[in-house]
């Protein structure tokens, strides 16, 4: 069983409505959960990075929440656009050390106008 | 601005071969990391150096990959010999310390 699990695998939108995506994690001790946008052929883009005293952090109309005590995060889109589609991905790292980091396996968001 | 320059970014080549993935991270980065990305097995990471040490490589095959930072600009991923099940796309990413890594635009290896 994958420590970071998210939901939904697929999400399927029309143009200008809003989204939540949702990330679980067991992974423990925490440091960090990140929120990356890949769009096709790319690669991953950072959205949003929060520690475990932060519980809620924007970038533009992307706006991550973070639970350390349930051990969830969601990553809200508000008014979306068709460039929004794409895989987003949740990563938990372990600890300081960068290397010890989890990946989800996303979330596929299509945007429909 | 900055970005993390990954060549080539395609690479076709017959099982048996040597195949070198190379990386030029943001200057000023510390902390590189490679990545393999497939669609069963998502993002797992192969190896990483900070200041040019290799701190962790316990993702990667040890009997067929091997990865490399000559200097601080360059750091390489080889597969030696490459399989069929080695068909990914390679990720590099760079970053200073713990926080927001910038990703390459990958390597998509395919190896017939």
């Amino acid at each position: 069983k994958n420590q970071v699990e998210q939901s939904p695998q697929s999400l399927i939108i029309l143009e200008g409505k809003n989204c939540t995506l949702q990330c679980n994690y067991t992974v423990s001790p925490f440091s960090n959960l990140r929120w990356y946008k890949q769009d096709t052929g790319r690669g991953p883009v950072s959205l949003t990075i929060m520690t475990f005293s932060e519980n809620t952090k924007s970038n533009g109309r992307y706006t991550a929440t973070l639970d350390a005590d349930t051990k969830q995060s969601s990553l809200h889109i508000t008014a979306s656009q068709l460039s929004d589609s794409a895989s987003y991905i949740c990563v938990v790292s372990k600890d300081t050390n960068a290397g010890k980091s989890t990946f989800g396996d996303g979330t596929t968001l299509t945007v429909k106008p | 601005d900055a970005r993390v320059t990954q060549t080539p970014r395609h690479k076709v080549t017959e099982m048996g071969q040597e195949v070198t993935m190379r990386c030029q991270p943001i200057l000023g980065h510390n902390t590189v990391f490679w990545y393999r990305q497939t669609m069963m097995q998502g993002l797992e990471l192969l190896a990483y150096f900070r200041n040019r040490a290799p701190l962790d490589d316990s993702g990667m095959p040890k009997d067929r990959f091997s990865a490399e930072m000559p200097d601080a600009t360059l750091a390489t991923l080889k597969i030696q010999p490459s399989e069929p099940r080695d068909s990914a796309v390679y990720f590099c990413a760079s970053g200073f310390g713990d926080y927001g890594y910038t990703f390459g635009s990958g390597t998509r290896l395919t190896v017939v």
